[in-house]
């Protein structure tokens, strides 16, 4: 079974300023995508940005982007230029590229607080 | 283009009780996905319901349990309601069992058991 782990329950950020999450993961899967999900209080999860396994590149939208660093099973999100609007739970997740059984099921960590402070 | 609705935004039910939550996906969208979001917990995964059968289920007891309808709406039962149930309980749709497709999701039914 795979595992998704968040050591940082809350992290705080300047506006404007650079912050890091923390993601690690654990698999015996070749072949997955990651995720990070971000949930203000309107409590609908939003996705940020996804991950494709089997490419090296690091993804990127706009001010986010990751650091994908597969052999290590480590996925972290830095988000550049820090917005009020960012302040929220952030969750990264797995989902086996593998059609057998679990669809789109997708395994969490435990989320990361962000706030964002003036 | 409406997204996943989810109905009632909140509910409270005495223990014992039977709930029943609603998530109507985004037109298109065949698959439906349930997580429970305990406080302090990450999303765990409940069920998924693809063209009206469940296709997988999590660690969770019978009395959690759900359907399909033909128009790919879908209803999460729970039954003999405990006071650990009480949690956010999230929908999501995507539009087959297609690997590459995203899941997207609704803003969830906060179920408190007293």
């Amino acid at each position: 079974a795979q595992t998704v782990t968040q050591s940082q329950p809350e992290m705080s950020v300047q506006e404007a300023e650079t912050v890091t999450l923390s993601c690690t993961y654990d698999t015996s899967e070749s072949d997955y995508y990651l995720f990070w999900y971000k949930q203000p209080p309107s409590r609908q999860m939003i996705l940020v940005i996804r991950q494709e396994a089997y490419k090296q590149q690091n993804a990127t939208e706009n001010r986010f982007s990751v650091n994908f660093q597969k052999a290590a099973k480590s996925f972290s999100l830095k988000i550049s230029d820090s917005q009020l609007g960012d302040a929220a739970m952030y969750f990264c997740a797995y989902r086996s590229a593998m059609l057998t059984g679990g669809g789109n099921k997708l395994t969490f960590g435990t989320g990361t607080q962000l706030k964002v402070e003036l | 283009e409406a997204g996943v609705t989810q109905s009632p935004t909140h509910l409270i039910k005495t223990r014992g009780q039977q709930a029943t939550l609603r998530c109507s996906p985004i037109s298109g969208h065949t698959s439906v996905y349930w997580y429970q979001q305990a406080l302090g917990l990450g999303l765990q995964f409940l069920l998924w319901y693809d063209e009206g059968e469940e296709r997988n289920r999590g660690n969770f007891p019978p009395r959690f349990s759900g359907r399909q309808f033909p128009n790919y709406s879908s209803e999460l039962n729970v039954n003999a309601l405990e006071l650990e149930d009480s949690a956010l309980y999230l929908c999501a749709s995507s539009l087959n069992r297609g690997l590459g497709t995203e899941a997207f999701f609704g803003q969830g039914t906060r179920l408190t058991v007293v």
